[in-house]
């Protein structure tokens, strides 16, 4: 079974703290992606990697980035946290065009 | 640009009923469509997908799809609704492409 897994279920932070979010899978998937999840608007793509080191933008980059030093590990990074980053953080790896395998999430609170 | 539209935001049924969940979808290529589920504070789990082939499509837990390129949809469905099924779900269409579209999601109550 594919296992993805994230650093942190529950996050709590200020704003204009600098917040990682680490996302870890097993698979040996070569893409990974970022997704925010918020009522009424499904899931939006921030980032995704197609490969170490490689990223593209998705749909609404702005405000946060990612690196992908291992193959197995992609991180997203918000620089300095506002209030309207507070979300649903969502993880997900494929192979190649196939079927994308999601983590548990990890809801963030930025007060 | 790919989109899915999922234009229930509720579907309710009665236990052992039937279940469907409609989605319609838009691409310029060829359609690779998905159903997840989530049950509440989980991540995504994949339920099943339309590749090509046959335009009925089986996955996990005893749940169906529906392709219908002319009416460009794509309803899940369950002949039997248990109380478990209770979540929310997620149709994805990707064209060629690594990106996943996603619609907005419709949370299914089933009452015992």
């Amino acid at each position: 079974d594919v296992k993805v897994t994230q650093s942190s279920r529950y996050l709590v932070k200020r704003t204009g703290e600098k917040v990682f979010l680490e996302c870890v899978q097993d698979m040996d998937h070569e893409n990974m992606f970022w997704y925010r999840q918020d009522p009424g608007l499904g899931l939006r793509l921030i980032y995704f990697s197609y490969d170490v080191k490689m990223k593209e933008k998705g749909d609404i980059p702005e405000g946060y980035s990612v690196s992908r030093e291992k193959k197995e590990r992609f991180s997203l990074i918000l620089e300095s946290a506002s209030t309207n980053q507070t979300s649903m953080y969502l993880c997900a790896s494929s192979l190649g065009f196939d079927t994308q395998y999601f983590g548990p999430g990890t809801r963030l609170t930025v007060l | 640009a790919q989109s899915v539209a999922q234009p229930e935001d509720q579907v309710n049924v009665a236990e052992g009923n039937p279940l469907t969940v409609k989605c319609t979808y838009s691409v310029s290529g060829n359609p690779y469509l998905f159903w997840y589920v989530q049950y509440p504070n989980r991540g995504l789990q994949f339920l099943l997908k339309y590749i090509t082939g046959d335009n009925l499509v089986k996955g996990s837990y005893g749940f169906e799809a529906e392709f219908n390129k002319s009416q460009t949809s794509f309803y899940l469905k369950k002949p039997s609704a248990l109380v478990s099924d209770s979540a929310l779900y997620f149709c994805a269409v990707r064209d060629d492409d690594y990106k996943l579209s996603f619609g907005a999601g419709t949370t299914v109550t089933v009452r015992a």
